[in-house]
C-alpha cells in the first residue's frame, strides 16, 4: 500500500498569511494526487486533482504543486473560511490512501 | 444538483450487522464507479470499498475484506454496504462518494453527508 504522510499535522496561522502544507507519498504516484478540505461536522470537499488542477469554484488563492512523491498545497492569503482540516489522497493505486490530515487553526 | 444521501447508520452490538444505503440524484448514477469512505471519531479518512459502474469489479480495504460487501442497484440509483461481524474498530462516519475520472486524474466528488455507525455493547 502507498503511505501518504502530511506535514505539519497542525498549524496556527492568521488571516492573510501564506500557508503551505506538504504531502509525501511512499512511492512514485506521478501526479495522481488530490486535495480535500473538511470542516468540523461536514463531509470532505474536493479541492484539487492531478496535483494542481483546481476544482471549479475553488478560489485562486489555493494552489497545488508537485509530482512523483512530493506535493504541496498552498493558500496564498488565508481567509476565515479556510480554517479547516486538509487531506491529500493518492489515486495511483488501490487501495486509495489518504494523508493523516493537516488542521489549519486560527492564531 | 448532484447529491448523495446516506442512511442506515446506528448503534449495533459487536459481532452484529448493518446495511448502509446511499441514494444518488442529479447525475446518471449507472455511469459512475462509487465508493465508501469512513472516518473514525477524531481520526482521518479511510477508503473502504469501491464498485464499478456495472458491478463487474469490486474492491475492498484489507481491514474490511471478508466482512463487508458493496453492491449497487442502478435501477434505484442506490449504493449499499452490507457490514457483518462488526467490531469497535468499525465505529465511524461512513461516506459514499462518487468516483470522477479525468485526464491522468481520479478523485472523489461529491461526498454524501455521512451516516454514523457505532459499534458498542
Amino acid at each position: 500500500d502507498i503511505q501518504m504522510t502530511q506535514s505539519p499535522s497542525s498549524l496556527s496561522a492568521s488571516v492573510g498569511d501564506r500557508v503551505t502544507i506538504t504531502c509525501r507519498a511512499s512511492q512514485n504516484i506521478s501526479s495522481y494526487l488530490n486535495w480535500y478540505q473538511q470542516k468540523p461536522g461536514k463531509a470532505p470537499k474536493f479541492l484539487i486533482s492531478a496535483a494542481s488542477s483546481l476544482q471549479t469554484a475553488v478560489p485562486s488563492r489555493f494552489s497545488g504543486r508537485g509530482s512523483g512523491t512530493d506535493f504541496t498545497l498552498t493558500m496564498s492569503s488565508l481567509q476565515p473560511e479556510d480554517f479547516a482540516t486538509y487531506y491529500c489522497q493518492q489515486s495511483n493505486n488501490i487501495p486509495w490512501t489518504f494523508g493523516q490530515g493537516t488542521k489549519v487553526e486560527i492564531k | 444538483e448532484v447529491q448523495l444521501v446516506e442512511s442506515g447508520g446506528g448503534l449495533v452490538r459487536p459481532g452484529g450487522s448493518l446495511r448502509l444505503s446511499c441514494a444518488a440524484s442529479g447525475f446518471t448514477f449507472g455511469r459512475y464507479t462509487m465508493n465508501w469512505v469512513r472516518q473514525a471519531p477524531g481520526k482521518g479518512l479511510e477508503w473502504v470499498s469501491s464498485i464499478t459502474s456495472t458491478t463487474n469489479y469490486v474492491y475492498y480495504a484489507d481491514s474490511v475484506k471478508g466482512r463487508f460487501t458493496i453492491s449497487r442497484d442502478n435501477t434505484k440509483n442506490s449504493l449499499y454496504l452490507q457490514m457483518n461481524s462488526l467490531s469497535a474498530e468499525d465505529t465511524a462516519v461512513y461516506y459514499c462518494a462518487r468516483d470522477c475520472v479525468g485526464a491522468a486524474a481520479r478523485w472523489f466528488d461529491p461526498w454524501g453527508q455521512g451516516t454514523l455507525v457505532t459499534v458498542s455493547s
